[in-house]
């Protein structure tokens, strides 16, 4: 399976700043996916991230908001931009699994608080 | 609208129980379905996975099965224990859907000592 880590774990964020979320992934994947899990909620997709093209947002999720890069065919970052409160939430990046292309694999999460 | 739910929300049962948790989907035209374990404020741990051609899947003291007709999971863990305390998830990639899992809201499990 993949081994993915994100950095960082945690933060605690003023309103109105910016943080950039870093997902590693220790093999070569086309696709990876970003998630946002409001508290007491399930998962959400933000968005899509292949190497060399823009980021798929999904509906309700903008560039603007949520810029995406995907340098390389390991890394990725999302920033989550001028943040509310109601940004707080758990952000997981995920991949498509090795050998098992089917099997989707996540990271630990980065568990954000906005005050 | 591609939708997937999941009862109960919650469950509460004593060590030693067989269980049964349920999920259901909207559309039968799906690729695959994943149960996922979440164990509080981490990541997803993926247990199973069934494609749409299979009816089952099993591993150690879990089975998941896959009605793809009346668009529905279930996930059995057999002889539960106190460390199959999490949230289960219930994903589903459903075909065409460019291989993103739209999730159900989970089932948070307690087994009681």
């Amino acid at each position: 399976s993949a081994v993915i880590s994100q950095k960082p774990s945690r933060d605690i964020c003023q309103r109105g700043t910016s943080l950039t979320i870093q997902c590693q992934v220790d093999s070569q994947v086309t696709m990876m996916f970003w998630y946002r899990q409001q508290p007491g909620q399930s998962l959400t997709l933000i968005a899509t991230a292949n190497q060399g093209s823009e980021a798929t947002y999904e509906s309700g999720f903008v560039i603007d908001k949520f810029p995406i890069s995907r340098p390389n065919l390991t890394f990725s970052t999302l920033t989550v931009s001028n943040m509310s409160p109601e940004d707080s939430s758990i952000y997981l990046c995920s991949v498509d699994g090795t050998p098992r292309a089917d099997t989707q694999y996540f990271g630990p999460g980065t568990r954000l608080t906005v005050l | 609208k591609q939708e997937v739910t999941q009862i109960p929300a919650a469950l509460s049962v004593p060590e030693g129980e067989n269980l049964v948790l349920n999920c259901s989907f909207t559309d039968s035209a799906i690729y695959n379905l994943q149960w996922f374990r979440q164990d509080p404020g981490k990541g997803l741990t993926s247990l199973l996975l069934i494609q749409s051609s299979q009816r089952e899947q099993t591993s150690g003291r879990l089975n998941a099965s896959l009605d793809k007709s009346s668009g529905r999971s279930t996930l059995y863990i057999a002889a539960s224990q106190p460390g199959d305390s999490a949230t289960y998830l219930c994903a589903v990639r459903f075909s065409g859907s460019a291989r993103q899992l739209t999730f159900g809201s989970g089932t948070q499990l307690t087994v009681l000592p």
